[in-house]
């Protein structure tokens, strides 16, 4: 089926220790972003590309870098994790937000940091 | 003040009830008005979409936009045990952000 794929689905890092969370789409959506969702703060934006090469930083972006090398793939590193970054990470893609569509969302990544 | 304020609940109904979901919001830029659906565990995926003030339809859902008092409203017909989710709204403005504003969500249980 169409949609977002993110890998893994659950993750228990130790601090200081380095990961990578990849997102796939295949629906040739030329936007992508990472966003983070812990309880009480809603979904908060982390990273977002307007196309493949670019990225951008969202609201919360410090301790994460991203890297859009290819169209349909989006992946969003920790290089050294603490446990503050213990959340729920979902990748969403979309046509240009002008053109009136909507976000389509992966099943999310569970991490941990311990 | 927030861009968005949307209650956490969570909201309780019997099965049958009509639900009211709302969120205000402060930015008279935003254009497109939508409702995601987040069942537990699961990601955000969308429900309504609207583009103007006033109702659209679909099914049991109606979303309401009141762009004048910037307020928007969802509304669930004969809720059913399986609309047990919470429910964030969000918006988009066509200024160049290319990003949406994300309520932080109400969680709605329909009891049998």
């Amino acid at each position: 089926n169409a949609g977002v794929t993110q890998t893994p689905k659950f993750r228990v890092l130790k601090t200081g220790q380095s990961m990578t969370l990849l997102c796939a789409q295949d629906m040739n959506h030329e936007y992508m972003y990472w966003y983070r969702q812990d309880p009480g703060m809603g979904l908060r934006l982390i990273h977002y590309s307007v196309g493949e090469g670019t990225t951008a930083k969202g609201e919360v972006p410090d301790g994460y870098n991203v890297s859009r090398l290819k169209k349909q793939n989006f992946l969003l590193g920790l290089e050294s994790a603490a446990p503050s970054q213990t959340s729920v990470y979902f990748c969403a893609s979309s046509y240009s937000p002008d053109r009136g569509s909507g976000y389509t969302f992966g099943s999310g990544t569970r991490l941990t940091v311990v | 003040q927030k861009e968005v304020e949307q209650d956490p609940g969570p909201l309780s109904v019997p099965d049958g009830a009509i639900v009211s979901l709302n969120c205000t919001y402060s930015n008279s830029a935003f254009q497109y008005f939508m409702w995601y659906r987040q069942y537990s565990r699961k990601g955000p995926e969308l429900l309504m979409y609207t583009y103007s003030s006033g109702n659209k339809e679909d099914g049991r859902f109606t979303a309401q936009v009141d762009k004048s008092s910037k307020y928007i409203s969802l509304f669930i017909r004969d809720s059913q045990p399986s609309d047990s989710a919470t429910y964030l709204c969000a918006f988009y403005a066509t200024s160049g952000t290319y990003k949406y504003i994300f309520g932080t969500g109400t969680r709605l249980k329909v009891l049998a």
